[in-house]
């Protein structure tokens, strides 16, 4: 079955960066895209970025562009996502989900929540 | 401020039909069949429900069906249950990127 595993919470500093890992298993790595979603407490969904597994350059939001950097790992089948410059404003619970092929998310990992203070 | 509209709450007794909107522009749920649905529960991850505007994954109940229209989609639940309180949530392709609506907590009375 498919399975996404995702790093532990964080706590960071304002200013500070943040690196997220996916671990993938259940299905073949490379033959579907993944995203980065991110969901700050009561709030809906923010889609972040998408990345092919098989290769090619990622792409961000817009708003995210410059801070976001989304990459991944074929050998450990691991997606990972890179936030910088946090503000309290990036306090979230940040998922990967996979593209199901249709535009749409079809798994979703358990979520990992970033804490941005001072 | 999320960029598809839906309704903050709905409600329904057991056995009962509610309808959740979500209404966009002509630049993303109007302009692509690719409107899909999120069954989210406290502290869980988002539950695929529905894609490609009325299509169900294997496994989601036949209580859960999509419609559109023009710029607006919907999430109708028939039968309601208990378990089925919870947030939900839609999103549509842009063509370039991905939205969602800011959600609705589905309250089963």
């Amino acid at each position: 079955q498919v399975q996404l595993v995702q790093s532990g919470a964080e706590v960071k500093r304002p200013g500070a960066s943040v690196k997220v890992s996916c671990k993938a298993s259940g299905y073949t790595f490379t033959s579907q895209n993944m995203h980065w979603v991110r969901q700050a407490p009561g709030q809906g969904p923010e889609w972040m970025g998408i990345i092919n597994p098989s290769g090619g350059s990622p792409t961000y939001e817009q708003k995210l562009q410059g801070r976001v950097t989304v990459t991944r790992d074929t050998s450990t089948s691991t997606v990972y996502m890179e936030l910088s410059s946090l503000t309290s404003e990036d306090t979230a619970v940040y998922y990967c989900a996979r593209d199901s092929g249709r535009h749409s998310f079809d798994h979703w990992g358990q979520g990992t929540l970033v804490i941005v203070s001072s | 401020q999320s960029a598809l509209t839906q309704p903050a709450s709905v409600s329904g007794s057991p056995g009962q039909s509610i309808t959740i909107s979500c209404t966009g522009t002509s630049s993303d749920v109007g302009g692509y069949n690719y409107v899909s649905w999120y069954q989210q529960h406290p502290g869980k991850a988002p539950k695929f429900m529905i894609f490609d505007v009325s299509n169900r994954p294997s496994g989601v109940s036949n209580r859960f069906s999509g419609s559109k229209s023009g710029n607006t989609a919907s999430l109708t639940i028939s039968g309601l249950q208990a378990e089925d309180e919870a947030f939900y949530y839609c999103s549509s392709y842009t063509g370039y990127n991905w939205v969602f609506g800011g959600g609705t907590k589905l309250t089963v009375l």
